[in-house]
């Protein structure tokens, strides 16, 4: 069955900290895997998108890695800030262009 | 500005009674989706449509009826709703379904409750 499983399923980190996010899929074909960011009560914003042949790609202080032959993503946060508190969300894409939604990490930066 | 909207924002309704809630994007995207979401269980996609008059079923879809008549809006319909589908609502659309850049970008949010 497709899967995404994300831990940790929370985290709470001091304001300036740097933290890991993990993600692991069992999507088979895979075409793409995104990271998206949801603040709560609104919509997920996205962060990264990779396909297949990236192994890493960065967006301001967030960086996604993916190693497409272990199946495993990491989002690394890099000082972090009160805005960042957020849930996390880990989403791959299959070749019929289905989403499978991991169930978040919810990030809490305390100041 | 690029963006999705749906209305209402927030609905408290009855048991049965019909409602839709209507989604409509101005950025020309082919692709549109339904969410929705509840608490420990994540995002679940209800129905999504690759284009005019092509729509097709997520992995939760009973319950609901779409329809996808003109690009622009995509309309979730709740014939008889009922309180386990109590829940919040996204809709979201992408350019295209594949290549790199099909990114979603979601609405704000509708907030269903149903008695």
């Amino acid at each position: 069955k497709n899967q995404v499983e994300q831990s940790p399923q929370s985290l709470i980190i001091l304001e300036g900290k740097n933290c890991t996010l993990q993600c692991n899929y069992t999507v088979s074909p895979f075409s793409n895997l995104r990271w998206y960011k949801q603040d709560t009560g609104r919509g997920p914003v996205s962060l990264t998108i990779m396909t297949f042949s990236e192994n890493t790609k960065s967006n301001g202080r967030y960086t996604a890695t993916l190693d497409a032959d272990t199946k495993q993503s990491s989002l690394h946060i890099t000082a972090s800030q009160l805005s960042d508190s957020a849930s996390y969300i880990c989403v791959v894409m299959d070749s019929s262009y289905k989403l499978i939604f991991g169930s978040g990490t919810r990030l809490l930066v305390r100041p | 500005e690029a963006q999705v909207t749906q209305n209402p924002r927030y609905l408290i309704t009855v048991t049965g009674k019909k409602l839709t809630v209507t989604c409509s994007q101005n950025m020309n995207h082919e692709y549109m989706s339904w969410y929705r979401q509840d608490p420990g269980l994540g995002l679940r996609q209800i129905y999504y449509s690759m284009n005019v008059e092509v729509t097709d079923k997520g992995d939760v879809p009973e319950g609901y009826k779409v329809s996808r008549k003109e690009k622009r809006n995509f309309p979730l319909i709740l014939e008889s709703p009922s309180p386990n589908q109590t829940s919040l609502y996204f809709c979201a659309s992408s350019k295209t379904t594949s290549g790199r850049s099909n990114e979603q970008f979601f609405g704000p949010g509708t907030r269903l409750t149903v008695l």
